[in-house]
């Protein structure tokens, strides 16, 4: 079975400055990895994802994650937010090809003027 | 394109009422999934269907919840009775083996209040 794990549940950060928004994942076999955006009052909305091939995903909106398999991570970034960015990131995981998704908690991104 | 629809956006109702919530995925999408978010819970897979057959509905709290989806363009949720700790937001989403991506397409939710 698959699990995610988000680590922060709230970041705030000033408008301009880098962000990382950090997911570790746990699985026996391959997978596929997502970061879904939800925006206030809206569905999940895909912001990037990793099936293969290059670690780095460069996705919507400036975002960019890098797969990790060593470190079973797959950590979100962004080298300049905006105030348009706030909203909340999950991160996500399926088996390759399984369809059925685990997403994590969620990291509320806050970001102040 | 449209994405997946849900009716209705807000619904209120007293507690031991029937609830149906209702979901139109997106043409040609074979996979479909029920979901709740509730801020104690986060987001919760309640069902998934594949070609309209329920593929695991482990997720499903209990038997006063049940899903249907009578064909490929028209999925129901309904909850009877109600209960408050029912209330949450009841997301559909879609997807498409096809794309081999798992991918999954969210309408905009389905904020139910049970008083």
């Amino acid at each position: 079975a698959q699990s995610v794990t988000q680590l922060d549940s709230q970041v705030p950060v000033f408008e301009e400055a880098p962000v990382e928004l950090r997911c570790n994942y746990s699985s026996s076999v391959s997978v596929y990895l997502f970061w879904y955006v939800q925006y206030p009052n809206q569905g999940l909305q895909l912001l990037l994802k990793y099936l293969s091939g290059s670690t780095l995903v460069k996705g919507i909106n400036g975002f960019e994650a890098e797969f990790n398999k060593s470190q079973t991570s797959f950590h979100l970034r962004k080298p300049s937010v905006h105030i348009s960015d706030t909203a909340e990131y999950f991160c996500a995981v399926s088996r390759a090809g399984g369809f059925k998704t685990i997403f994590g908690a969620g990291t509320r991104l806050f970001v102040k003027a | 394109d449209a994405g997946v629809i849900q009716s209705p956006r807000h619904e209120v109702t007293e507690m031991g009422q029937e609830v149906t919530l209702r979901c139109k995925p997106i043409s040609g999408h074979d996979y479909l999934f029920w979901y709740r978010q509730t801020m104690m819970r986060g987001l919760e897979l309640l069902i998934y269907f594949n070609n309209n057959v329920p593929i695991d509905d482990s997720g499903m709290p209990e038997d006063r919840f049940s899903a249907k989806m009578p064909n490929a363009s028209f999925s129901t949720l309904k909850i009877q009775p109600s209960e408050p700790r029912d209330s949450a937001v009841y997301f559909c989403a879609s997807s498409y083996r096809g794309d081999y991506t798992d991918t999954q397409y969210f309408g905009p939710g389905t904020r139910l209040t049970v008083l």
